[in-house]
């Protein structure tokens, strides 16, 4: 199994631009989540989901947007880039709701908005 | 008040030493209760899951005090390799948006 997988590792944007970070899991995992961490502060979360076709905020989703079609990928994207959005991003997975089971993450992206 | 509260350190300790990062919560509920491993720059990995009754693994002891609300890991022996944030987690039981992170404590483990 590859786990969870993100991409890209890096990405640099302009204020304004619009991407997707992607993110898959292999291990049939209903729970899915977006976090940010900054420096000096603990990881937030963005947005999650419960499984395919739904999704909810989390503690900062605002200029974030997700979907889940399938079991596999959760995509997140940034719909107007911000300075404020640098960050690094973090994807994580788990078996059951609201973390009552081990939280498996990905490598990370990490984000610089000029 | 913040929801988990960890010292930020860091902790500079020797090869051997033993060290323990303590954690606080604020919300009465929580049911469950973890500590992270995130080594620099990379993804956080669960390193065990804190039971009430205090739990070991290996050379790390994980204790739980619910009336306190208090979370604490020890490290016996440190390596080298121990060198990493140490992130207490908690399970608020809110579904969703269920784990809270503490900001992590920083171990440096020197020869």
């Amino acid at each position: 199994n590859a786990g969870v997988t993100q991409t890209p590792k890096f990405q640099v944007l302009k204020t304004g631009q619009s991407m997707t970070l992607q993110c898959a899991q292999d291990m049939n995992h209903e729970y899915m989540s977006w976090y940010r961490q900054d420096p000096g502060m603990g990881l937030r979360l963005i947005h999650y989901s419960v499984g395919a076709g739904i999704t909810d905020q989390g503690e900062v989703p605002n200029g974030y947007n997700v979907s889940r079609s399938t079991t596999e990928d959760f995509p997140l994207r940034l719909l107007s880039a911000a300075p404020s959005q640098t960050s690094v991003y973090f994807c994580a997975s788990s078996k059951k709701t609201g973390g009552t089971d081990t939280q498996y993450f990905g490598p990370g992206t990490r984000l610089t908005v000029l | 008040r913040k929801e988990v509260e960890q010292d930020p350190g860091p902790f500079n300790v020797p090869e051997g030493a033993t060290v323990a990062f303590n954690c606080t919560y604020s919300n009465s509920a929580s049911q469950s209760f973890f500590w992270y491993r995130q080594d620099c720059r990379k993804e956080p990995k669960l390193l065990m899951s804190v039971y009430s009754s205090g739990n070991e693994d290996g050379r790390f002891t994980a204790q739980l005090n619910r009336a306190s609300q208090y979370i604490s890991l020890l490290i016996r022996d440190s390596k080298l390799s121990d060198s990493a944030t140490y992130l207490c987690v908690v399970n608020t039981g809110q579904a969703g948006t269920a784990l809270i992170f503490g900001k992590g404590t920083t171990l440096s483990v020197s020869s």
